[in-house]
């Protein structure tokens, strides 16, 4: 079945430091994939997605490349602040119409 | 509505009670998810309803979950005979269409705590 797997956390970095949050799947066709994040006390927003093979998702600073030959999703940011303090979650939805979720990466930026 | 609203937004109960939680969708969004965070367990994928049916029951843990939908919209989540473990924030999404396209909106969840 779907399956998502990404990087445990939690994620300590400094304020304008550079940020990777690594996401790999598993899952039969060609599915579409997403970052949702969820701020402190707020539900799950959208942050990005990417539907096909080599597209690159892109919103609030944050990027990520869909890379079929790897299977992979990786989230990333040239410099973090404060505010993107949050728990990320890399998400696909495959064949079975339904989003399927990695565990989540917490994330805490500091000043 | 201007988002997916849940209600109620904290809920304490004792072990053994019965419990019901509600999803207000956006208006036309005729999918419905219901998921289950809890901690260091991600998000757990419970039921789907596309209209007022349910194709896919897969995720309720156990026979004491159960959900409708009724008039392709508010939905119920109810819990009955409530363990320990049930203890989770619950979540409801609503989608308009192709999930691609359109993708999910969340609510902001109940925090469901068993004691």
């Amino acid at each position: 079945g779907d399956s998502v797997t990404q990087m445990e956390g939690p994620v300590t970095l400094s304020e304008e430091a550079f940020l990777t949050i690594n996401c790999t799947y598993t899952a039969t066709g060609y599915p579409s994939l997403f970052w949702y994040v969820q701020y402190p006390g707020e539900g799950l927003q959208l942050l990005l997605k990417a539907t096909k093979a080599d597209d690159k998702g892109s919103n609030k600073g944050f990027e990520a490349t869909y890379r079929k030959e790897t299977t992979s999703f990786h989230l990333e940011k040239g410099s973090v602040q404060v505010s993107d303090s949050a728990v990320y979650f890399c998400a696909l939805w495959g064949s079975n119409y339904k989003l399927t979720f990695g565990k989540g990466t917490l994330l805490t930026v500091n000043p | 509505g201007a988002g997916v609203s849940q209600s109620p937004s904290n809920k304490v109960t004792e072990k053994g009670k019965d419990v019901e939680l509600r999803c207000d969708p956006i208006s036309g969004h005729t999918a419905l998810y219901w998921y289950r965070q809890s901690l260091g367990q991600g998000l757990e994928f419970l039921i789907y309803f596309q209209g007022n049916s349910a194709p896919d029951k897969s995720g309720l843990p156990s026979d004491r979950f159960s959900a409708e939908r009724t008039g392709g919209s508010v939905s119920t989540l109810t819990i009955q005979r409530t363990q320990q473990e049930d203890s989770a924030v619950y979540l409801c999404a609503s989608s308009q269409g192709q999930l691609a396209d359109y993708g999910y909106t969340f609510g902001s969840g109940t925090r469901l705590t068993v004691v």
